[in-house]
């Protein structure tokens, strides 16, 4: 059984510019949540994509956004990046519909916004 | 909407001491709660759950149990080694499927 993966692990963007990162859902999985855990805090909910679409969305503006494909995979995108962007992503991918809901996390992708 | 409160840190204890982690949340209905644990430069690891009231997750020596008359689920240790040194986060899934909701962390210094 393979874990879940993120790519890539670090990245540095300045301010205004475009991010895409990207996240291999655990075997078996069909829902995809991403998370945003700035330093020294908890996992922020950003939004959840079930079966290629989206499933619920947390407190974070339009130009934070996603896609899921049909193998599950997923990408978080994010236009027009601000400093306080900066933080560790985290995906989890779950399976809903079984009897036992839990969320399986990847190691991060730490983004730095200069 | 729902939230988890967290014991302030960090916590510092010396080897083979008992460890104890307060959390509280609020939810309506009944939520699953978590205990997950973050290594150094590592991600998330759930570590115990507890899905209904009075129910008792362990793992690794670490337990916790859902008390719903006191909204409380505290994480407990009877002997912490080196190793357990990381941040903790207790969190709660509530009725909803789409997110699960985090406290603030806990982080534990195990020192020889």
């Amino acid at each position: 059984e393979t874990g879940v993966t993120q790519s890539p692990t670090h990245l540095i963007k300045t301010r205004g510019q475009q991010v895409t990162l990207r996240c291999s859902s655990q075997s078996g999985h069909n829902t995809v949540s991403w998370y945003q855990q700035a330093l020294g805090q908890g996992p922020q909910f950003i939004f959840q994509y079930y079966r290629e679409e989206e499933n619920g969305r947390g407190n974070f503006p339009p130009r934070f956004s996603g896609l899921q494909f049909p193998n599950y995979s997923s990408e978080l995108n994010v236009n027009a990046l601000e400093l306080d962007d900066s933080a560790l992503y985290l995906c989890a991918s779950s399976w809903v519909g079984g009897a036992d809901y839990e969320q399986y996390f990847g190691p991060g992708t730490r983004l730095t916004v200069t | 909407g729902d939230s988890v409160t967290q014991m302030e840190g960090p916590v510092t204890l010396s080897e083979e001491a008992f460890l104890t982690i307060n959390c509280t949340y609020t939810a309506t209905g009944y939520p699953s709660l978590f205990w997950y644990v973050q290594y150094p430069g590592e991600g998330l690891q759930l570590l115990l759950k507890a899905t209904k009231a009075d129910d008792k997750g362990s793992n690794k020596g670490f337990e916790a149990t859902y008390r719903k008359e006191t909204t409380s689920f505290h994480l407990e240790k009877g002997s912490v080694q080196v190793s357990d040194s990381a941040v903790y986060f207790c969190a709660l899934r509530g009725t909803s499927y789409d997110k699960v909701i985090f406290g603030p962390g806990t982080s534990l210094s195990v020192i020889p």
